[in-house]
């Protein structure tokens, strides 16, 4: 059964700097890789969708890898802004066709 | 062009009561997925439409059932409710045929209570 970890659970940064989100998987036949953002009482907005046959997604200040063979995924976010805070979520699509999602990372950016 | 929609936005029922959510996806977007967050399971897969054709469900009782219409707006109906159901409920829409391979769109979602 695939299962999904995302660690830290939450995280506190000053702006202006770069950091990583990690998002773990048990199961590396995977479909693909989404990362996600939640604002506090909202939906998600998708950020970066990565394929299994990609290795990365770049979209702006964001990044996102992928290590199937180690079952893994980061989100690396330069040059952080208070904007940027929210609970990150990524979830994979595993081989049921099922999206299995991590508990999310709450990251708060000090101005 | 709009984006999903969710109705209504918030919900307030007793246990043992029925109910209905709706979803209209992103014009154009002929798959919508729902899914249930809570705080202590996260987000959980329901199920997924396309077509008007259930294409997989997650591990949730047959009291959650759902069915899309000719337009791929969907619904999402919960029978006999318990407090546990008390949840946000989110659906989301995927352009093409990928359905869960390609990028999900979500909508705001609707908070159930459950009393």
């Amino acid at each position: 059964k695939q299962e999904v970890t995302q660690i830290p659970a939450a995280l506190s940064v000053p702006e202006g700097e770069n950091l990583v989100l990690n998002c773990s998987f048990t199961d590396s036949a995977i479909y693909n890789l989404q990362w996600f953002r939640q604002d506090p009482g909202k939906g998600l907005t998708s950020l970066l969708l990565i394929q299994s046959s990609q290795r990365e997604q770049t979209s702006g200040r964001l990044n996102a890898s992928l290590d199937k063979s180690s079952g893994r995924s980061t989100l690396y976010i330069a040059a952080s802004q208070p904007g940027d805070s929210a609970t990150y979520l990524c979830a994979a699509l595993d081989s049921n066709y099922q999206l299995i999602w991590g508990a999310g990372t709450k990251l708060i950016i000090k101005p | 062009k709009a984006g999903v929609t969710q109705t209504p936005r918030y919900l307030i029922k007793t246990r043992g009561q029925q109910v209905t959510l709706s979803c209209s996806p992103i014009s154009g977007h002929r798959s919508v997925s729902w899914y249930q967050q809570t705080p202590g399971q996260g987000l959980q897969f329901l199920f997924e439409y396309f077509s008007e054709t259930q294409r997989n469900k997650g591990n949730f009782p047959g009291r959650f059932s759902g069915r899309q219409f000719s337009n791929s707006r969907s619904e999402m109906n919960v029978s006999t409710l318990e407090l546990g159901d008390s949840a946000l409920y989110l659906c989301a829409s995927s352009g093409d045929t990928g359905g869960l391979y390609n990028e999900q769109f979500f909508g705001p979602g609707t908070r159930l209570t459950v009393l």
